[in-house]
């Protein structure tokens, strides 16, 4: 399988705890996002690498949340002293932007429960 | 301030009707994508778009980007139940380099 993949596909924790999901996007794509979706929500943006480089955070991403993206390649998103507000499922895309267009590919999505 | 607005958030309709379901912005977008989402999963890419007035077909769905690029419509002609799911408008704002999204219409067709 050559999609983008996901890790864990779900993780429950208690409220204070931190947690740590992974990224691996589609081999050739430069650049990467994350999203988080609530139920019945569309996604919202929170961060995006081209490359290596982290190019873009949302004021969605508190200090408790930091995304990293070593070497360009996969990407991890921690979330510290959890909160239950933070449940949701958090989503990971890949792209290979060509000219003007972004066609972006999901992976299946990490759901977190903080309970 | 939701950037992209999706119109209408739930729609629920007997298998073999027509539906249309639109996708608003003021905003000017470089291209425009189509998801459409299952429970528990992400979102799965259908189709771009990204010349204004652009038709595409894929099946029984027809998608268009309005002439200005700030709008879209998905018409799903004799909707059948596995069509069943969230339905996503995307869009990469000009000069910005993230893809935002509208909050989506849920979609039941009932046998």
């Amino acid at each position: 399988d050559t999609g983008v993949s996901q890790n864990p596909r779900h993780k429950i924790t208690k409220r204070g705890q931190n947690v740590t999901f992974r990224c691996d996007p589609i081999s050739e794509h430069n650049r990467l996002y994350w999203y988080r979706q609530t139920l019945g929500q569309g996604p919202e943006f929170l961060t995006y690498f081209q490359n290596e480089a982290q190019l873009e955070k949302s004021r969605l991403l508190s200090d408790r949340f930091s995304a990293e993206r070593p070497k360009g390649s996969f990407s991890t998103l921690e979330i510290q002293r959890t909160e239950q507000g933070d449940s949701a499922m958090y989503l990971c895309a890949s792209s290979l932007v060509v000219g003007a267009v972004t066609e972006a590919f999901f992976g299946q999505g990490t759901r977190l429960t903080v309970v | 301030t939701q950037l992209l607005e999706q119109s209408p958030q739930f729609l629920s309709i007997q298998e073999g009707e027509n539906l249309t379901v639109y996708c608003n912005s003021s905003s000017v977008f470089s291209s425009l994508q189509w998801y459409r989402q299952e429970p528990g999963e992400g979102p799965v890419l259908l189709v771009t778009v990204v010349t204004g007035g652009e038709v595409k077909k894929l099946k029984r769905l027809t998608f268009q980007f309005g002439d200005a690029r700030k709008d879209s419509s998905l018409h799903i002609t004799a909707a059948q139940p596995g069509d069943t799911g969230l339905y996503l408008c995307a869009g990469e704002i000009q000069g910005a380099q993230k893809l935002v999204f509208g909050q989506g219409t849920r979609l039941t067709i009932n046998p």
